[in-house]
Parts: structure tokens; C-alpha cells; sequence
């Protein structure tokens, strides 16, 4: 089945500097692929995506390529902020049982320091 | 705005209890999901609803059950609850269509002693 891989936080950085969080997953066929962050205290919501192989999606400063040769995923901003401290979750759809659904990775803590 | 609401933060129950986690959302969506989320392991799918009356079994269904009497209501049972059970869980629900945009609840932090 398919399956994600994040890198382990957490990840500290001073403000503006620029950020990269590695993901790579396994997967059969070509899933969508989804950016959640988790801000403190609060759900899960979706940050980005993308759908097929070399679209860019982005949002809020974030962005990251759908990379089909190296089955990767990686989030990139230029200049974070405080504001962005958060867990973010890389998360490759599924079809598996019948039905649609999406594999979350364990997470990776960002801690944005002024 | 959309608004998926839990009716717990927080809640501490003791081993055996039975323990209802309700979710309500108000966008009518079809689709619900209960998660829970653990360090190190993120989210792992415990049951999800795609109708009214429907239910599936995600990946870690074992010690859940769950119910879906109306559109915007899923509720996930600990029929007995047990320590290993200590957990965020979290709801989220979608539209039909597009069960990848999923809106997510704030979480229950259940801590069973």
C-alpha cells in the first residue's frame, strides 16, 4: 500500500530564515498530493496541494512540486516567520478498500524564533 | 466559515468506561472521518462515514465503534475504554468528491486512567 515519510522534527529556525521540510512516499498509480498544518491548539487544515506530476502548489508563501521521478513532495518557504510555528503533515492520497482516503506522515514540529 | 466542532478538549476517563466522542460539522458534507493522532505516528484512520447510517473500517477500527444517525453528527464509541486508548483523536469531514479537502475539529485530548 502506499506510504509517507517526513523528516523528524523538530525544525528551529530564526525568523526569515528559509525553510525545507522533506517528504517522500511510495505509492502505487499517481495519488494527489496534500500539505496539512496543524497550528497550535487547533485542527488540522489544509495548506496546499497537487495533483499531478510537476504541478507547484502553493499558498501563504509556502510551496512544494509534485516530483514524479523522485516520488517526493518537499515543502519550501523563502522567509518563514513566527507566525508559521506549527506541525505540518505530508499526506499522498490513497484508493484502498474501495474507497478515497489519505495517508497522513508522522509530522514535522517547526519552532520559529524571532 | 466552515466549522467542524468536538464536543470535548479535554476528557479523562477511567479503564472500562464507556466514552462517547461526538462531531458535528455544519457544511453539509457526506463524508466523516475519525483519526487519532499520536506522536511519532501521525494520523491513523479509525472508522470513516460516507452517508447517513454508513460506516467503514479504517486502518486501527479494533476498541471503536461509531454512529451516524443524521447528516452532520458522527460520534466514535469506546465501548470499554483501556489505557492504550489515551489518545487525540480528531473528526474531520469533506464533500463527496473531494474526500482529499478535509476540515478538521479542533481534537479530544482523551486520557484514560
Amino acid at each position: 500500500g502506499n506510504s509517507v515519510t517526513q523528516m523528524e522534527g523538530p525544525v528551529t529556525l530564526s525568523e526569515e530564515a528559509f525553510l525545507t521540510i522533506n517528504c517522500t512516499y511510495t505509492a502505487t498509480g499517481y495519488p494527489s498530493l496534500f500539505w496539512y498544518v496543524q497550528y497550535p491548539g487547533e485542527g488540522l487544515q489544509l495548506l496546499l496541494k497537487a495533483t499531478k506530476a510537476d504541478d507547484k502548489g502553493s499558498n501563504k508563501g509556502f510551496e512544494a512540486t509534485y516530483r514524479k521521478e523522485t516520488t517526493s513532495f518537499h515543502l519550501e518557504k523563502g522567509s518563514v516567520q513566527v507566525s508559521d510555528s506549527a506541525v505540518y503533515f505530508c499526506a499522498p492520497s490513497t484508493f484502498s478498500g474501495g474507497y478515497n482516503k489519505l495517508i497522513f506522515g508522522a509530522g514535522t514540529r517547526l519552532a520559529v524564533h524571532p | 466559515d466552515v466549522k467542524v466542532t468536538q464536543s470535548s478538549r479535554y476528557l479523562v476517563k477511567r479503564t472500562g468506561e464507556k466514552v462517547f466522542l461526538e462531531c458535528v460539522q455544519d457544511m453539509d458534507h457526506e463524508n466523516m472521518f475519525w483519526y487519532r493522532q499520536d506522536p511519532g505516528l501521525g494520523l491513523r484512520l479509525i472508522y470513516f462515514s460516507y452517508d447517513v447510517k454508513m460506516k467503514e473500517k479504517g486502518d486501527i477500527p479494533e476498541g471503536y465503534s461509531v454512529s451516524r444517525e443524521k447528516k452532520e453528527r458522527f460520534s466514535l464509541i469506546l465501548e470499554s475504554a483501556s489505557t492504550n486508548q489515551t489518545s487525540m483523536y480528531l473528526c474531520a469531514s469533506s464533500r463527496r468528491g473531494t474526500s482529499y479537502e478535509q476540515y478538521f475539529g479542533p481534537g479530544t485530548r482523551l486520557t484514560v486512567t
